[in-house]
C-alpha cells in the first residue's frame, strides 16, 4: 500500500516563474493538506482539500492556490514566485474526522534563485 | 504563525538516556499528534492523544497531556542513535476547522551512540 507520494522531489525555479507541486494521497484517504516548511521552522498550513474544494485555507497569499481531482490527488500552484518561497512543500491526507491521523509525504524541496 | 512552543529547542543525550521533549501550545484543542521529521524530509506520525486523554504509550514513547496547562510532554526512552530526528507537536483545535494541524517549532535531538 503506497503511501503518500509527491512529485517532484527537489525543483528549482527563478524568481516571478510559476510552479506546480503534485499530491497523491494514501490509498483510500479523501482529503489532502498542504504545508509549507521553512527551513528550521515547523510546517505552516496553506489549505485543505476534501471533494475537490478549498475547504481550508491558511495565511497565505493568493499567489498560492490548488486543485483536488476526482481520484483525491492534489496540486499546489504558486504563481509569481518569490525568494521567500524557497522551503519544503508537504503535503498530508486523511480520511475524514477531526480526529484522523494525518500522513505526510516526502516533500518537495522548492529553491528559488 | 506558530501556536506551539517546544522546549528544548534543541537535546543531545547518550544512546539509552531518556528524552523528554514539551510543547505548550495557546488554544483549546481537539487533539494533539507528534510527528518525527528526519533531516528535512517528511513528517512521520508517531503518536496522537485526545483532549480527554492524559497519557499514552507506544513502544518506548510516552505521551502526557495536561490541558490545563496547556501542554504535553513526548518521552523516548532507552533512546537510539536512530532516534536522532527533530520532533514536532502539532494541536488540531476545536475551533480552527475540520482538520488543519498547527506545528510547534521543534525539538532537535540528537542521540550519540
Amino acid at each position: 500500500d503506497a503511501g503518500v507520494t509527491q512529485s517532484p522531489t527537489h525543483l528549482i525555479k527563478t524568481r516571478g516563474q510559476q510552479v506546480t507541486l503534485r499530491c497523491s494521497p494514501k490509498s483510500g484517504h479523501d482529503t489532502v493538506s498542504w504545508y509549507q516548511q521553512a527551513l528550521g521552522q515547523g510546517p505552516q498550513f496553506i489549505f485543505q482539500y476534501y471533494e475537490e474544494e478549498e475547504r481550508q485555507r491558511g495565511n497565505f497569499p493568493d499567489r498560492f492556490s490548488g486543485h483536488q481531482f476526482p481520484n483525491y490527488s492534489s496540486e499546489l500552484n504558486v504563481n509569481a514566485l518569490l525568494l521567500g518561497d524557497s522551503a519544503l512543500y508537504l503535503c498530508a491526507s486523511s480520511l475524514g474526522g477531526v480526529e484522523a491521523e494525518a500522513f505526510f509525504g516526502q516533500g518537495t524541496r522548492l529553491t528559488v534563485v | 504563525s506558530q501556536q506551539g512552543e517546544e522546549d528544548p529547542q534543541a537535546l543531545s543525550i547518550q544512546e539509552g538516556e531518556n528524552a523528554t521533549m514539551n510543547c505548550s501550545y495557546k488554544t483549546s484543542i481537539n487533539n494533539l499528534q507528534w510527528y518525527r521529521q528526519n533531516s528535512g524530509r517528511g513528517l512521520v506520525h508517531l503518536i496522537l492523544i485526545r483532549s480527554n486523554e492524559r497519557e499514552k504509550h507506544s513502544g518506548r514513547l510516552r505521551v502526557t497531556l495536561d490541558t490545563s496547562k496547556k501542554s504535553s510532554s513526548l518521552l523516548i526512552t532507552a533512546s537510539r542513535a536512530a532516534d536522532t530526528a527533530s520532533y514536532f507537536c502539532a494541536t488540531r483545535g476545536t475551533n480552527t476547522g475540520f482538520q488543519k494541524l498547527v506545528f510547534g517549532t521543534g525539538t532537535r535531538l540528537l542521540v550519540s551512540p
